[in-house]
C-alpha cells in the first residue's frame, strides 16, 4: 500500500514569492492534516480537514497562507508571499480512523526562503 | 495549554547499551499518548499508543510505559539501526496531538 505522497520534497525561494505544496493521502482516509516543523522541534498542526471541509484551521495564518482539498482527496497549501520566517519542512499526514487517531506521514517538503 | 517536555534532547548510546528516554506532559483530559520515531528525511512513524496509566507495550527493543505524568520509551540492546529522533505527542481533544520537540538517539557499533 502506498504512503503518503509529498511533492515536492526541497523548495527554495525567495522571500514574497507565492509557493504551493500537494499531498496525496493514503486510499480511503478521509482525514487529512498539514503540518510545520520547525528544526529542532516536533510538528505544530496548521489545519485538519474531514473530507472536503477545514474543521479546524484555527493555526493557519490566514493572511498569507491557504489551503484545498478538493474532492476530498488531494490537498494543497499555499503560501503568498511567502516570509523568512516561513522556512520549515511541512508535513501531511492523513488518518482512517479518528477514534485510534493514528497519524500517517509524509516525507515532507523542505522549505527555504531566501 | 497542553505542555509536552522530553528528555534528554540527545542521547549517545553504544550498540547494546540499553537506555530510557522521558516524556513528560501536562494536559487536561489525557486521551492518548503516542510515541512516533522519525528518520533525517522523513515524516514520523508511528510507534506505539497509550491510554491509561499502567499501560505498556512492547515492539521488538522498544517498550513503552505510561504514569499519570510520564511516560518512557525503553530501548533495549539498541542497534545502530534504532538510530533516530523520537517523538512523543498527546492527544486531549478530539484529535489535535501536541508533540515534544524529541530526543535524538545515536547508537554506535
Amino acid at each position: 500500500e502506498a504512503g503518503v505522497v509529498q511533492s515536492p520534497r526541497y523548495k527554495i525561494i525567495e522571500k514574497k514569492q507565492p509557493v504551493a505544496f500537494w499531498c496525496n493521502p493514503i486510499s480511503g482516509h478521509n482525514t487529512l492534516y498539514w503540518y510545520r516543523q520547525n528544526l529542532g522541534q516536533g510538528p505544530e498542526l496548521l489545519i485538519r480537514y474531514e473530507n472536503e471541509e477545514a474543521v479546524d484551521d484555527s493555526q493557519l495564518p490566514k493572511d498569507r497562507f491557504s489551503a484545498e482539498r478538493l474532492k476530498g482527496v488531494d490537498s494543497t497549501l499555499k503560501i503568498q508571499p511567502a516570509e523568512l520566517g516561513d522556512s520549515a519542512v511541512y508535513l501531511c499526514a492523513s488518518s482512517a480512523d479518528s477514534a485510534k487517531n493514528i497519524q500517517y506521514f509524509g516525507a515532507g517538503t523542505r522549505l527555504s526562503v531566501l | 495549554e497542553d505542555q509536552v517536555t522530553q528528555s534528554p534532547e540527545a542521547l549517545r548510546l553504544q550498540e547494546g547499551e540499553s537506555s530510557s528516554l522521558n516524556c513528560s506532559y501536562t494536559v487536561s483530559g489525557l486521551r492518548g499518548l503516542f510515541w512516533y520515531r522519525q528518520d533525517p528525511g522523513k515524516g514520523p512513524e508511528f510507534l506505539f499508543t497509550l491510554y491509561s496509566a499502567g499501560e505498556e507495550k512492547e515492539k521488538e527493543r522498544l517498550k513503552a510505559t505510561l504514569t499519570k505524568k510520564e511516560s518512557f520509551l525503553h530501548i533495549t540492546a539498541p542497534k545502530p539501526e534504532d538510530s533516530a529522533t523520537y517523538l512523543c505527542a498527546v492527544q486531549a481533544g478530539d484529535y489535535k496531538l501536541s508533540f515534544g520537540a524529541g530526543t535524538t538517539v545515536t547508537v554506535r557499533a
